[in-house]
């Protein structure tokens, strides 16, 4: 069966601290995905990795940056945490993106405070 | 620009009637995937159906049925002899191919049912 997990359902940081959060994938997905999901925004595309090593920026990067150094796992980093990044974080997968009705797996999402 | 909207923020249904999610799509390609998904209290975003810009039969999978309006840009969710079970965050989501990676979310309609 198909999964995507995350490293932490729940977190609480302080401003300033560097953040961690992690996603791993065993579908041997080439594509990995990190959203930040707030009410009435939906899902917004922080970062794309579509191979080890490789990234792309999203929608909205600032702030965040990405570590991909096996095809399986995908970090998140937030270097110095601010309120603003109070949010919902997805992670997700993909196979190969040229065919439209790839649908995009989903690790539980991490809820993430910053005081 | 590629965009989803989704205009109802929460709906209610009674247990057993069946329900229509509405969203609409902006696209100028000629080829891309539309999906719906799920999204419990717990988190996780559930896949629930696709539908292809190519394909001339409505989706369906179960209880989901899949409304597309090509010329309209609609692709609307029915969900038919609606459960408890149902009561969730729903998200249109669109994905256009080739060339990108990028899957469109709109900000989602919270559906609550009703014993």
């Amino acid at each position: 069966d198909v999964k995507v997990t995350q490293s932490s359902r729940y977190l609480v940081k302080r401003t300033g601290e560097k953040v961690f959060l992690e996603c791993v994938q065993d579908m041997d997905h080439e594509n990995m995905f990190w959203y930040r999901q707030d009410p009435g925004l939906g899902l917004r595309l922080i970062y794309f990795s579509y191979d080890v090593k490789m990234k792309e920026k999203g929608d909205i990067p600032e702030g965040y940056s990405v570590s991909r150094e096996k095809k399986e796992r995908f970090s998140l980093i937030l270097e110095s945490a601010s309120t603003n990044q109070t949010s919902m974080y997805l992670c997700a997968s993909t196979s190969l993106w040229e065919y439209e009705g790839d649908t995009q797996y989903f690790g539980p999402g991490t809820r993430l405070t910053v005081l | 620009a590629q965009k989803i909207t989704q205009t109802q923020p929460g709906m209610f249904v009674q247990e057993k009637e069946a329900v229509t999610l509405d969203c609409t799509y902006d696209t100028s390609d000629q080829s891309y995937g539309l999906f719906w998904y799920k999204q419990p209290s717990s988190g996780e975003m559930i896949f629930l159906i696709y539908q292809g810009s190519y394909d001339e039969q409505n989706a369906t999978e179960g209880r989901y049925s899949l409304n597309f309006q090509k010329a309209r840009k609609s692709a609307n969710l029915v969900i038919s002899a609606s459960q408890l079970g149902d009561s969730a965050m729903y998200f249109c989501a669109m994905r256009e191919v080739p060339g990108t990676y990028k899957y469109i979310f709109g900000t989602g309609t919270r559906l609550k049912v009703l014993a």
